[in-house]
């Protein structure tokens, strides 16, 4: 079975400072790896998702991750944040086979003051 | 193009009735999947359709249960309501026919069990 763990429940930034969220998995097999947001009283929409190659991958709203297999790590940056970018964020991995049953982290709520 | 549809977006039951949720997907979009999400358990696979059968289903018990129309729209099914199924319930639509976990959500349906 896979798992993934959000390291942090709760992230406090300033505004165009840098953050970074952690996200590892476990997981027996290859998968894939998905990070989506969620603003206030909305659904989740895609941020990035890693399939194969270049182990930096890069998303919308000036986001980025970077897959790292042997620390089972897949951790998302922005260099510098907006107070838009106040949401929660869920890291997720799927099976290869099968890949739209989605198992989430617990997420990390990222608030950014001005 | 329109986004994925649920309806309705908020309701109120009372322990022991039943309830159906709708979800209209993206036009094209063939697989539809269903995911819980509580404060407590976060977000949790319920289960997934792909033209009109179920190809995927979570860990919850049988008052849970779903399915596809030939327009790719679905519906989930709740009974016998519990307190503990009070919660916001998403749908997420997917053109993959293979799957790459690429998914897009609707806003949710708010569950609230009295």
């Amino acid at each position: 079975a896979q798992s993934v763990t959000q390291l942090d429940s709760q992230v406090p930034v300033f505004e165009e400072a840098p953050v970074e969220l952690r996200c590892n998995y476990s997981s027996s097999v290859s998968v894939y790896l998905f990070w989506y947001v969620q603003y206030p009283n909305q659904g989740l929409q895609l941020l990035l998702k890693y399939l194969s190659g270049s182990t930096l991958v890069k998303g919308i709203n000036g986001f980025e991750a970077e897959f790292n297999k042997s620390q089972t790590s897949f951790h998302l940056r922005k260099p510098s944040v907006h107070i838009s970018d106040t949401a929660e964020y869920f890291c997720a991995v799927s099976l290869i086979q099968g890949a739209q049953k989605l198992v989430f982290g617990q997420g990390t709520r990222l608030t950014i003051n001005p | 193009k329109a986004g994925v549809t649920q309806t309705p977006r908020y309701l109120i039951k009372t322990r022991g009735q039943q309830v159906t949720l709708s979800c209209s997907p993206i036009s094209g979009h063939r697989s539809v999947s269903w995911y819980q999400q509580t404060p407590g358990q976060g977000l949790q696979f319920l289960f997934e359709y792909f033209s009109e059968t179920q190809r995927n289903k979570g860990n919850f018990p049988g008052r849970f249960s779903g399915r596809q129309f030939s327009n790719s729209r679905s519906e989930m099914n709740v009974s016998t309501l519990e307190l503990g199924d009070s919660a916001l319930y998403l749908c997420a639509s997917s053109g993959d026919r293979v799957g790459t976990g690429e998914l897009f959500f609707g806003e949710g349906s708010r569950l609230t069990v009295l």
